[in-house]
């Protein structure tokens, strides 16, 4: 089945730096792939939607500046995180939409960023 | 705007029971709903997905169904084992858009 590899999986860094998460699509194309958040204890909260070769597209209240958003080939979207602060810290997963019919989705297997 | 709830936000049973996890969302215009299963600190592993125009759909000793008109979906586990301990998603799509809004999640403890 389909595969959306995502890197790296536990990321420490100190405040003020960046960090760049990686999700591949393994054994399908990923025209489209969706970057989550996830606080403890909550929902995952769609932060943006990129789209290979386009400028991604950003949910309300999520800072396109602060979460640069890259989806430069089929297989790969890359979400950096810039300049962390602690408030950054939280889980952070994508999901490409499964080709074929039907209509599911395929998730990475999360990133669990803190920023110290 | 589109809101999904899941009750219990956790449940804890003894091996073998049979259970049912529980998801309501506010716009019955949706175009898909999927249950999730997530391991702590892992990502998602798509369980089932139900079409707005299906009633239910099985795999194993799982069960979804779904009742469009009043919104509600409910996950049936049959005889459950410790391997099911991890936290159930419930995740709509609305018609025209590929973005998933998910409930919180109910945190499922099978005791042995």
């Amino acid at each position: 089945g389909a595969v959306v590899s995502q890197h790296p999986s536990r990321v420490i860094c100190k405040s003020g730096t960046s960090v760049k998460i990686e999700c591949r699509s393994l054994d399908f194309q990923a025209t489209t792939m969706f970057w989550y958040r996830q606080f403890p204890k909550q929902s995952l909260m769609l932060m943006a939607t990129s789209n290979e070769g386009s400028k991604a597209t950003y949910e309300q209240g999520v800072e396109k500046d602060k979460f640069l958003i890259n989806h430069a080939s089929l297989t790969l979207s890359t979400l950096t995180v810039t300049s962390a602060h602690p408030e950054d810290s939280s889980f952070y997963i994508c999901s490409a939409p499964n080709t074929g019919s039907d209509h599911g989705y395929t998730f990475g297997s999360g990133t669990r960023l803190t920023v110290v | 705007k589109q809101e999904v709830t899941q009750i219990p936000a956790a449940l804890s049973v003894p091996e073998g029971e049979n259970l049912v996890l529980n998801c309501s969302f506010t716009d019955s215009a949706i175009y898909n709903l999927q249950w999730f299963r997530q391991d702590p600190g892992k990502g998602l592993t798509s369980l089932l997905l139900i079409q707005s125009s299906q009633r239910e759909q099985t795999s194993g000793r799982l069960n979804a169904s779904l009742d469009k008109s009043s919104g509600r979906s409910t996950l049936y586990i049959a005889a459950s084992q410790p391997g099911d301990s991890a936290t159930y998603l419930c995740a709509v799509t609305q018609g025209g858009s590929e973005k998933l809004v998910f409930g919180k999640g109910t945190k499922l403890t099978v005791n042995p």
